[in-house]
């Protein structure tokens, strides 16, 4: 098992482009979610998913989008990129209370 | 909403001493609580939980106990070593697979 795998490891955007971060996990896991790690802050949830086809936000979903077609994958998407969005980027995906993380995506938007 | 207090770091140990670190919580009902660690350059990974009241959880020589009458889960290891150098997080969640919610985050840092 690959376990929940993120890419790309490390993004730089200019303010206002868009992109994906991919989440992908291969434990057949129902729910799955993404947070932001920023220094001093912990960990926030951005969104979540109980299964395929549903989403639902976090405590910080402004300026993201995801959805959930199958079970397998969990895109982000930045629509347009701003500065206050650099952060290391977590996408985890959970069995039985237990959250597997993936290894991060840190983006830089300038 | 429910929430999850961990002591400011960063803390630095020396090899072999005893390690502390506090969490406390509010929340309603009965969550189960968690510790995950983060090594350097890494993703977030379980390192023990507690579902109820009394319970302890326990690995690597880590310990917590879940203390309902002080809302705490305190991670404890008797003697921490280099390699436990770390961002360690209190986290909780309500019920099945909901949400966590995280504390801050307590960074340690152990030096030979």
């Amino acid at each position: 098992n690959a376990g929940v795998t993120q890419t790309p490891k490390f993004q730089v955007l200019k303010t206002g482009q868009s992109m994906t971060l991919q989440c992908a996990q291969d434990m057949n896991h129902e729910y799955m979610s993404w947070y932001r790690q920023d220094p001093g802050m912990g960990l926030r949830l951005i969104h979540y998913s109980v299964g395929a086809g549903i989403t639902d936000q976090g405590e910080v979903p402004n300026g993201y989008n995801v959805s959930r077609s199958t079970t397998e994958d969990f895109p982000l998407r930045l629509l347009s990129a701003a500065p206050s969005q650099t952060s290391v980027y977590f996408c985890a995906s959970s069995y039985q209370e237990t959250q597997y993380f993936g290894p991060g995506t840190r983006l830089l938007v300038l | 909403g429910d929430s999850v207090t961990q002591m400011e770091g960063p803390v630095t140990l020396s090899e072999e001493a005893f390690l502390t670190i506090n969490c406390t919580y509010t929340a309603t009902g009965y969550p189960s609580l968690f510790w995950y660690v983060q090594y350097p350059g890494e993703g977030l990974q379980l390192l023990l939980k507690a579902t109820k009241a009394d319970d302890k959880g326990s690995n690597k020589g880590f310990e917590a106990t879940y203390r309902k009458e002080t809302t705490s889960f305190h991670l404890e290891k008797g003697s921490v070593q280099v390699s436990d150098s770390a961002v360690y997080f209190c986290a909780l969640t309500q019920w099945g697979n909901t949400p966590l919610v995280f504390g801050k985050g307590t960074r340690l840092s152990v030096i030979a």
